[in-house]
């Protein structure tokens, strides 16, 4: 059965830094490509970062290029998203996902996702 | 960018109906795209992929269709655990985008 569990959620100041893990299970890891995907409170859905299968690849949204950085460890079936200089409208529950052999492209697992509230 | 326009905003049904929902891309997306499905509470799941391919899992009465700049998501005899909020996403091209997302609720 896939898993993804992501922990590193929670309080920080404007302008601080967050770094989230996502540890995986259930299927061959370095295999695919991994993603992380935000939604604010109330909101709609956001796509944050993607990473392919050997680390070398990354991309991300204007509204966090720069500030975030994807990566991944496919020794311990793990991706991370380093959030640095965060601001207000970086809250939002962040969720990782990955695709299928089928549907590489669209994210057909999610985690439950782990909520970063970005505030003084 | 590409801009993925959904509607209705917000849609009510009764149970039994068929509903649909529609998104428009800014540019054309050679079918990529991907319906989610979304309980208050959940994780977003899957439901179509390639604009008209069923998710694993996913019951036969949802489907999806449409090309180029134009598609669909409709669910056939509508059922009470259907109610959630329902968003399109493109994967052509970077950056991945989301439409504004639709909540479906039952009169």
């Amino acid at each position: 059965e896939v898993q993804l569990v992501e922990t590193g959620g929670g309080l920080v100041q404007p302008g601080r830094s967050l770094k989230l893990s996502c540890v995986a299970s259930g299927f061959t890891f370095s295999s695919y490509w991994m993603y992380w995907i935000r939604q604010a409170p109330g909101k709609g859905l956001e796509w944050v970062s993607s990473i392919n299968t050997d680390g070398g690849s990354t991309y991300y949204p204007d509204s966090v290029k720069g500030r975030f950085t994807i990566s991944r460890d496919n020794a311990e079936n793990t991706v991370y998203l380093q959030m640095n200089s965060l601001r207000s409208e970086d809250t939002a529950t962040y969720y990782c996902a990955k695709g299928t052999i089928a549907a590489r492209w669209a994210f057909a697992y999610w985690g439950q996702g782990t909520l970063v509230t970005v505030s003084s | 960018d590409i801009q993925m326009t959904q509607s209705p905003a917000s849609l009510s049904a009764s149970l039994g109906e068929t509903v649909t929902i529609e998104c428009r891309a800014s540019e054309d997306i050679y079918s990529n795209l991907a319906w989610y499905q979304q309980k208050p509470g959940n994780s977003p799941q899957l439901l179509i992929y390639d604009a008209n391919s069923l998710a694993d899992g996913v019951p036969s009465r949802f489907s999806g269709s449409g090309s180029g700049t134009q598609y669909s998501l409709k669910i056939n005899s509508l059922q009470s655990e259907d109610v959630a909020s329902y968003f399109c996403q493109q994967y052509n091209n970077y950056p991945f985008t989301f439409g504004s997302g639709t909540k479906l609720e039952i009169k």
